[in-house]
């Protein structure tokens, strides 16, 4: 069965500081990797993919993720947080090897990012 | 710029009505998902369809609650009876199979 670890419940950084928040993932197959950003009484809205390819993945608001198949992490990154990246993130992850998932995706608790002025 | 739209944004209820919630997903998606939101339990899958047939809807609890799709542009989520234990944000998610989903903007639910 797919399952995907947020092991932070929050994430504290000052403004223009680099921001990270973690994501670890398990499957059974080859996974299909998301995340997805969550604003304050709004729908989740989608940041970026990993299918195949590229290790970096680039995606929206300046955000990339670097897929690691042996740490089986897929790591949400902002080179300079902005306060307006406070918000809620989420990692999904699809197996691709499970025969039932019908393009269902297994989404993590999420991590609260706070950035400070 | 297509969205998914759900209605009504907020719904206040008693114990005991009847609620419906609706979708219409982004035209030409093939999947829609329901999703429950709590504090308590997170991002919960209540049920998903493929091409508007059911696929899952073992996140549901089945005596009082059903999803439908009439049709393309339409999944509705009902609850009958409903409960306090029902109050949570739920949300519509539409998207090709194996790709990103889009998400709706929700509907608050509270039930008194």
């Amino acid at each position: 069965a797919q399952s995907v670890a947020q092991p932070e419940d929050q994430v504290n950084v000052a403004e223009g500081n680099p921001l990270t928040v973690k994501c670890t993932y398990s499957v059974s197959g080859n996974p299909y990797l998301f995340w997805y950003v969550q604003y304050p009484n709004r729908g989740l809205q989608f940041l970026l993919k990993y299918i195949t390819g590229d290790n970096l993945v680039k995606g929206s608001y300046g955000f990339e993720a670097e897929f690691n198949k042996s740490q089986t992490s897929f790591h949400l990154k902002k080179p300079s947080a902005l306060v307006s990246d406070s918000a809620l993130y989420f990692c999904a992850v699809r197996d691709t090897g499970a025969t039932d998932s019908w393009g269902k995706l297994q989404f993590g608790a999420g991590t609260q990012v706070v950035v400070t002025p | 710029d297509a969205r998914v739209t759900q209605t009504p944004r907020h719904k206040v209820t008693e114990m005991g009505q009847e609620v419906t919630m609706r979708c219409q997903p982004i035209l030409g998606h093939n999947t829609v998902f329901w999703y429950r939101q709590t504090m308590m339990q997170g991002l919960e899958l209540l049920a998903y369809f493929r091409n508007r047939a059911p696929l899952d809807d073992s996140g549901m609890p089945k005596d009082r609650f059903s999803a439908e799709m009439p049709d393309a542009t339409l999944a509705t989520l009902k609850i009958q009876p409903s409960e306090p234990r029902d109050s949570a944000v739920y949300f519509c998610a539409s998207g090709l199979v194996g790709n990103e989903q889009y998400f709706g903007p929700g509907t608050r639910l509270t039930v008194t």
